[in-house]
């Protein structure tokens, strides 16, 4: 266990809705990334959250979305959500920003209709 | 885009074999990592080697780095059943230190 949690565990959304995901750091760590993993593929880096301002992005649209709190937790919002967004959302909580060893969740499966 | 591509794709032994798996990169880098994957669900990070060593151990675990072939190996000694995952490398760049760049994996099954 990581002591990293994410919520919920699963979600089904139709094409078009909105969807918020959300993650717990662990303890003491202030940065957190987002990633996207389809199915039979690898993380793909979605954006970095340090002390509540996004610190980079992946190859993105506008419409992926994030926010960190003073308690370093975090939410990924999609807008307007399209057939490939399904996927496993993972968040990983580090202590700094270098790339060092990211602690991640279990992940939020989510499928879109 | 991926990084990394690890090597081979699937990967099926014999419990108290063992397993290696290699990874290949594109760009220069800090760090190379190699995560562990069960049931599509979260990954456990199991070693970080800088891109300054060529060889690092933990436990049952031996990962290898050439930088000059831009290329890693994880080797899984004496293998078990609940090693049975998907085994991800990932690295970390010079110009973007804030992200992690994962290889599509590989699916390491053990029998027991």
């Amino acid at each position: 266990e990581t002591g990293v949690t994410q919520s919920p565990t699963h979600l089904i959304k139709t094409r078009g809705q909105q969807v918020t995901l959300r993650c717990s750091s662990q303890s003491g760590h202030n940065t957190v990334s987002w990633y996207q993993q389809a199915l039979g593929q690898g993380p793909q880096f979605i954006f970095q959250y340090y002390r509540e301002e996004e610190n980079g992005r992946g190859n993105f649209p506008p419409r992926f979305s994030g926010l960190q709190f003073p308690n370093y937790s975090s939410e990924l919002n999609v807008n307007a959500l399209e057939l490939d967004d399904s996927a496993l959302y993972l968040c990983a909580s580090s202590a700094g920003l270098a790339t060092d060893t990211q602690y991640f969740g279990p992940g939020t499966r989510l499928t879109v209709l | 885009s991926q990084q990394g591509e690890e090597d081979p794709q699937a990967l099926s032994i014999q419990e108290g074999e063992n397993a290696t798996m290699n990874c290949s990169y594109k760009t220069s880098i800090n760090n190379l990592q190699w995560y562990r994957q069960n049931s599509g669900r979260g990954l456990v990070h199991l070693i970080l080697i800088r891109s300054n060593e060529r060889e690092k151990h933990s436990g049952r675990l031996r990962v290898t780095l050439d930088t000059s072939k831009k290329s890693s190996s994880l080797l899984i000694t004496a293998s078990r059943a609940a090693d049975t995952a998907s085994y991800f490398c990932a690295t970390g760049s010079g110009g973007s230190n804030y992200k992690l760049t994962f290889g599509k994996g590989t699916l390491l099954t053990v029998n027991p």
